[in-house]
């Protein structure tokens, strides 16, 4: 089964910061790719899909890529709205099914 | 408005049953996969099961093959899940998603959720 991992578990920044977010899995997964945003309380948001396609409504501060095994999430000039969770996840086939990442939280300070 | 509404979560003893149902609403239900995603508390996301927008095939995480069955009825719109021999590790929030493309590659449409407990 393939694993991924995300890291760090926790970020702690000041506003105005930058926040890089790994996702790594144990098997190519090419570039398929989603990363999600979880606030307090709701649901999670979908951000990007296929390693680096913003969805629709995702801000600009946001940026994500990697290919194969690796792939990041990145957020410029951190803002007190960012705070959340956010997960990786990814599709495998045969059968198709999805794994998502432990989650990194981000925390300001 | 495009959204997704999860209803029947309850209080159930372990070894018991039930049946999550989820509406969809402002957009053409059965031209999308759908699936069901969960959340024990405290803890990260976890991908139950997912279903083709025919619904003619359907696809289970392993650990749960068996025991959940994902289903859908496109004159209605909605998308169930029967839960069956349920135990403490199946409580969480149970959300319904819509598929971006295809059949589990990414989840741009989500529920807000409902809430399972097992519990005696």
């Amino acid at each position: 089964d393939i694993v991924v991992t995300q890291s760090p578990a926790t970020l702690s920044l000041s506003p105005g910061d930058r926040a890089t977010l790994s996702c790594r899995t144990s098997l190519s997964v090419t570039s398929y790719v989603a990363w999600y945003q979880q606030k307090p309380g709701q649901p999670p948001r979908l951000l990007f899909h296929d390693a680096s396609y913003r969805a629709t409504g995702a801000p600009a501060r946001f940026s994500a890529g990697g290919a194969g095994t690796d792939f990041s999430l990145t957020i410029t000039n951190l803002e007190p709205d960012d705070v959340a969770v956010y997960y990786c996840q990814v599709r495998h086939n045969l059968p198709p099914g999805a794994t998502f990442g432990g989650g990194t939280k981000v925390e300001i300070k | 408005e495009v959204q997704l509404l999860e209803s029947g979560g309850d209080l159930v003893q372990p070894g018991g049953s039930l049946r999550l149902s989820c509406a969809a609403s402002g957009f053409t239900f059965s031209n999308y996969a759908m699936g069901w995603v969960r959340q024990a508390p405290g803890k990260g996301l976890e991908w139950v099961a997912s279903i083709r927008g025919s619904g003619g095939q359907t696809y289970y995480d392993d650990s749960l093959k068996g025991r959940f069955t994902v289903s859908r009825d496109n004159s209605d719109n909605t998308l169930f899940l029967q839960m069956d021999s349920l135990t403490a590790e199946d409580t969480g929030i149970y959300y319904c998603a819509r598929d971006g493309r295809g059949t589990v590659t990414y989840f741009d449409l989500w529920g807000r959720g409902t809430l399972v407990t097992v519990s005696s």
